[in-house]
């Protein structure tokens, strides 16, 4: 079974202030990682994946199989990072993809 | 954003009345999925479809139906509504398995009175 857990319901943090939001998984094969993003009235949308390494909105995740970890960070902290993110893991070819519980991100001016 | 159209947008229906909810895609991919969305629970799979007619349970199917006649729409469909499945509905779709980029619809906000 796979299973994402994301341990915190809400973070706030300060304007400028580092941004680190956790994830674990469990998964006994290769995991597919991703965090998806819902900003005030729009659709969920993918932030990022692990396979493609990139940073997105000055965001970046790093997977660490061995604690098996994904989260996500961001140094400097901005109003319009404010939102609901969702952890997300599916398994190589497989057609499931299960997503944490979310954090809701809350950045304070 | 992809072209994914959920009807209706919101709905309210009285216990033990059936309920369909429509996802119509644009984009000819071939996977198709039907989440809801709680609080506490994140997201979780109802069912999911990966070609016309071939369809399989997700997590939290019990008490839920999905069909799908025609690449472009997936329906789900709530046999005879509780007020358990109060809650906001999201399709989403992809061109491959799982592990590629999922787009999603605006969600269907359903209350169950």
């Amino acid at each position: 079974a796979q299973r994402v857990t994301q341990p915190e319901k809400l973070l706030s943090v300060f304007k400028g202030a580092p941004v680190e939001l956790k994830c674990n998984y469990s998964y006994s094969g290769s995991p597919e990682l991703f965090w998806y993003v819902q900003y005030s009235r729009q659709r969920l949308q993918l932030l990022l994946r692990h396979i493609s390494r990139e940073s997105i909105k000055g965001f970046t995740a790093d997977l660490n199989k061995g604690e098996t970890s994904f989260h996500l960070k961001k140094p400097f902290a901005q109003e319009e990072d404010s939102a609901m993110y969702y952890c997300a893991l599916s398994g190589l070819g497989y057609q499931k993809v299960t997503f944490g519980t979310g954090t809701k991100l809350q950045v304070i001016p | 954003d992809a072209g994914i159209t959920q009807s209706p947008r919101h709905k309210v229906t009285e216990t033990g009345t059936p309920v369909t909810l429509r996802c119509h895609q644009t984009e000819n991919h071939r996977y198709m999925y039907w989440y809801r969305q709680d609080p506490g629970h994140g997201l979780r799979l109802i069912h999911y479809s990966y070609g016309v007619k071939d369809t399989d349970k997700g997590e939290v199917s019990d008490g839920y139906s999905v069909s799908r006649s025609k690449t472009e729409d997936f329906l789900l469909t709530l046999e005879s509504a509780t007020s358990s499945q109060t809650s906001v509905y999201f399709c989403a779709i992809s061109e491959e398995t799982g592990n590629e980029k999922l787009f999603f619809g605006s969600g269907t906000q359903l209350s169950v009175l």
